[in-house]
């Protein structure tokens, strides 16, 4: 079935960019998203990119998709503490279920 | 944007009991709506897909008769934990997804249930 990895951890300075990475495996993917959650709390929507973009800018977020190798980056520019979360990317095909990776762990080191 | 509400958002409750969590499309509506267990520092689980006014499509491993779900309108959907047992202690998280545009799907805040 479709696979969604991520690395687990990220440790940054504050200030500094940090680059989360995800690499997805279905190539029928339309949509790919990411998401944020901050401790107890639910995931939100951060940011999202369609299948035939390659690149996406909104504010500090920076997506970039590279679809010959599967590959989706977040990066956020000027990292701030409250930027301390765990980031989800998420692919979609059409209508079925977001496919998560297991979640990238940013710790912001002040 | 869209907001997604979730009812209770922490729950305790004894060993035997059953519990149910409301999910809520606020602005929007949501033909489809998502119900996702998250362990500890773990990844969400897909648990079923719930369709207004079908039946939920339920995903390997989870019991259909234990975590029932209704979706009765396009703005409400239910999830009860029946004879709920220590082991059911997680934290639910539903999702709607948006009828319109590009189908993008928002998350509630989550729900704590700790059985005793």
């Amino acid at each position: 079935g479709e696979d969604v990895e991520q690395s687990l951890f990220l440790s940054v300075r504050e200030g500094d960019s940090s680059v989360i990475n995800c690499t997805y495996t279905d190539s029928s993917s339309t949509y790919l998203y990411w998401y944020k959650q901050e401790p107890g709390a639910g995931l939100q929507l951060l940011t999202y990119i369609f299948s035939n973009m390659d690149m996406k800018q909104d504010q500090r977020l920076t997506v970039l998709l590279n679809k010959k190798d599967k590959h989706l980056s977040l990066r956020i520019a000027d990292t701030q503490t409250g930027d301390s979360a765990i980031y989800f990317c998420a692919d979609v095909e059409g209508n079925t279920p977001l496919v998560f990776g297991k979640g990238t762990r940013l710790s912001v080191i002040a | 944007g869209a907001v997604v509400s979730q009812h209770p958002s922490r729950v305790i409750c004894k060993s035997g009991t059953s519990v149910k969590i409301e999910c809520r499309s606020l602005d929007f509506q949501a033909t489809t709506m998502f119900w996702y267990r998250q362990f500890p520092k773990k990844s969400l689980m897909l648990m079923a897909t719930s369709n207004e006014g079908s039946k939920a499509t339920y995903e390997q491993g989870v019991e259909k008769d234990k975590f029932l779900i209704n979706h009765a309108s396009l703005t409400l959907s239910t999830l009860t934990v029946t004879s709920a047992h220590p082991e059911d202690s997680s934290f639910y998280i539903c999702s709607a997804r948006e009828q319109s545009g590009r189908g993008t799907q928002y998350f509630g805040p989550g729900t704590r249930l700790l059985v005793l």
